[in-house]
């Protein structure tokens, strides 16, 4: 596609459930990183993918996040037994070029309610 | 560790108006700094970025910021806003290029006719 494709869009859920959200990057970038915008608060790093390097996962805040790459394309951020506080828009983001010609596309991110 | 601080989460300007839109940084090192716009239903776009080499950087639409490492500050600039412009702007810091950038809370600009 032409840019960063993020699925769905909203997503209403009940406290303790699973929920998986989805992120195409642009064709042939390399670099995939997803990002969490709270209510009031600023764009929180979650997870960096890397090309077959593995990902840098700092940023997850805790284990109830993991986020998968597969074939070097899409990826899935994983939130198990879903809290209220992880209420937030999920942003995805792909780059190809590292350095100083790096450019970060974003998605349009997934409104995630935890009622 | 890195942090951006970003003054005032909405401002108001009139049309033809000057827009200046705050922004103050952390760094333990030489940072890299962002400026990302986001209209309405769309996602994050770069608007300008400060890697090295010349301090004012220029970018779409008519922005400029400057990097003033003594204040340590990247402010956005437009001498003259339109409505097109009214979005919301993020300000944000890598210590690792565009690796964990780290952003402001945002800002959302308001332009009236």
């Amino acid at each position: 596609g032409a840019g960063v494709s993020q699925s769905p869009s909203n997503k209403v859920t009940e406290k303790g459930k699973d929920v998986e959200l989805r992120c195409d990057p642009i064709s042939g970038h390399t670099a995939l990183y997803w990002y969490r915008q709270s209510l009031g608060q600023g764009l929180e790093f979650l997870i960096y993918f890397q090309g077959n390097s593995a990902p840098d996962k700092s940023g997850l805040p805790s284990d109830r996040f993991s986020a998968e790459r597969t074939g070097g394309s899409v990826s899935t951020l994983t939130i198990q037994r879903t809290q209220q506080e992880d209420s937030a828009v999920y942003l995805c983001a792909s780059s190809f070029v590292q350095g100083e010609n790096e450019k970060l596309f974003f998605g349009s991110g997934t409104q995630l309610s935890v009622l | 560790a890195q942090s951006v601080t970003q003054l005032g989460s909405h401002v108001s300007v009139s049309e033809g108006a000057l827009v200046l839109l705050r922004c103050n940084y952390s760094s333990s090192v030489p940072p890299y700094l962002f400026w990302y716009v986001q209209y309405p239903n769309q996602g994050l776009q770069l608007l300008l970025k400060y890697t090295t080499g010349a301090t004012l950087v220029k970018g779409i639409n008519g922005f400029e910021a400057e990097f003033k490492k003594s204040e340590t500050s990247f402010h956005l600039t437009k001498p003259s806003a339109h409505m097109s412009d009214a979005a919301e702007y993020f300000c944000a810091v890598s210590e690792y290029g565009f690796q964990k950038l780290v952003f402001g809370t945002g800002t959302r600009l308001l332009v009236s006719p």
